[in-house]
């Protein structure tokens, strides 16, 4: 693995059930985020996690849960899906929280019905 | 609020000169990013900017100044590949990334 994978790289799910976004990275960077990019929006951040142990809420928090066990996984659940969170979800990685650039995965294409 | 605002889409002519531009209005100021993104790929990192002036890497070029809120992205000697969209993004007084929402640029032959 060179840089950030995601898992899956798309899906359909049905509005009401549990899904997990995988995203791992190996360049060993303490930060990580999740974003959903949609059409005609900028780039809105969920989630972030500043190193293993910590997370914390971006813009648009609600419906969303992370977990950062360690320094290479940083999963994001969706407890219940609805419509609304039909979306491009990417993960990205820093180095440093806050002050060094963000390296992006190929994304997760998520449809909810 | 925090804006960020970018064209929603330019067209340019392979060979030729374009410039991109980007005004912000952020709670603080640490730096601007300028990503390029294809269609149905991850943004990847082109330039960063802290301080007024021009950062030139290649054919890519980004310029800021601060005191007008004001960026551009300046790609010269076009080509085809470069049709993408450019993605300007403001990192505010928490450290977090404002993002506009992308400029589609249509490269012709």
């Amino acid at each position: 693995i060179a840089g950030i994978t995601q898992a899956p790289t798309s899906q359909i799910l049905a509005a009401g059930r549990r899904m997990t976004l995988r995203c791992t990275q190996d360049m060993r960077h303490n930060a990580m985020y999740w974003y959903r990019q949609d059409l005609g929006l900028g780039l809105r951040l969920i989630h972030y996690s500043n190193t293993a142990g910590t997370t914390g809420k971006g813009e648009v928090p609600d419906g969303y849960s992370v977990s950062r066990a360690n320094t290479d996984d940083f999963p994001l659940t969706l407890a219940s899906a609805v419509p609304s969170q039909t979306s491009v979800y990417f993960c990205a990685s820093s180095d440093l929280a806050g002050t060094d650039t963000q390296y992006f995965g190929p994304g997760t294409r998520l449809t909810v019905l | 609020g925090q804006n960020i605002d970018q064209p929603t889409e330019m067209t340019a002519t392979e060979g030729a000169i374009v410039q991109i531009n980007c005004t912000y209005q952020t709670s603080g100021f640490n730096g601007l990013f300028w990503y390029q993104q294809h269609a149905g790929e991850a943004p990847t990192f082109l330039s960063y900017n802290v301080l007024d002036g021009l950062e030139e890497k290649g054919r890519f070029s980004s310029f800021l100044s601060r005191s007008k809120g004001y960026s551009y992205l300046l790609l010269k000697e076009l080509q085809m590949k470069d049709s993408a969209s450019y993605l300007c993004a403001v990192r505010d007084s928490n450290y977090q990334l404002i993002w506009g929402a992308g400029t589609k640029l249509i490269i012709k032959p």
